[in-house]
């Protein structure tokens, strides 16, 4: 799998614990995007950024933190004040941010679980 | 902001028989409508999309409508496969990662 990476895999969080996810991609993307997944809900945007140093906040923005100090590298922190961490999150990327004939490319995901 | 509802949450059918998978969409402004298809535990893929412009698109077994007087948009799968058995979301929206509503999926199991 070429593209967008994520790491790790698998990740167990402790109570009070902030966790860092990782993603990078080589596609030289502008637009990256991370995406929680529950069972029986569709994907729910946390945060997004069009370019290097800057990002938005996207429907579920608390709890999480985000940063884009490089162009291929866009990771996710879930703090401590996320009180129900547990759960699929998917990292993407499209060419350009914010415009139409995007396709979104994602990452293989990490199952987040809180011990 | 859209909404998109997804129907059915489950779907089994028999070995080459056809799976039809619906969603609806709520904002009358959208114009992009992709399909991801998504295996157990892997990264969702892009199998089709369908633009405003367009009322049908096909890709070899896969083939996405589009009503937009109704607003609802539907893939088709013909002659199914084993291998077609994953989890399917539609999408709606502007293109762009921040500007999509994802549906809740549906989980189609082909059976031989």
């Amino acid at each position: 799998d070429g593209g967008i990476t994520q790491s790790p895999k698998y990740l167990f969080r402790k109570e009070g614990q902030n966790v860092t996810l990782s993603c990078e991609q080589n596609l030289n993307h502008d637009a990256m995007y991370w995406y929680r997944q529950d069972p029986g809900q569709g994907l729910r945007l946390i945060y997004y950024s069009q370019i290097v140093n800057d990002f938005q906040k996207g429907d579920i923005a608390e709890g999480y933190s985000v940063s884009r100090e490089k162009k291929e590298s866009f990771p996710l922190t879930v703090t401590s004040a996320q009180k129900n961490p547990t759960a699929f999150y998917l990292c993407a990327s499209t060419s350009r941010g914010g415009t139409e004939d995007e396709k979104l490319f994602f990452g293989s995901g990490t199952q987040l679980s809180v011990l | 902001g859209e909404n998109v509802e997804q129907h059915p949450s489950t779907l089994s059918v028999q070995e080459g028989d056809s799976a039809v998978i619906k969603c609806t969409y709520s904002d009358s402004a959208s114009n992009y409508f992709p399909w991801y298809k998504q295996e157990l535990g892997k990264r969702p893929q892009l199998i089709i999309d369908i633009r405003s412009n367009v009322g049908e698109k096909k890709d070899q077994r896969i083939a996405v409508t589009l009503n937009k007087t109704a607003k609802h948009f539907s893939l088709h799968i013909t002659e199914t496969q084993p291998e077609d058995s994953a989890v399917y979301f539609c999408a709606g929206g502007w293109g762009g990662g921040n500007k999509l509503t994802f549906g809740t999926g549906t989980q189609l199991k082909v059976e031989l």
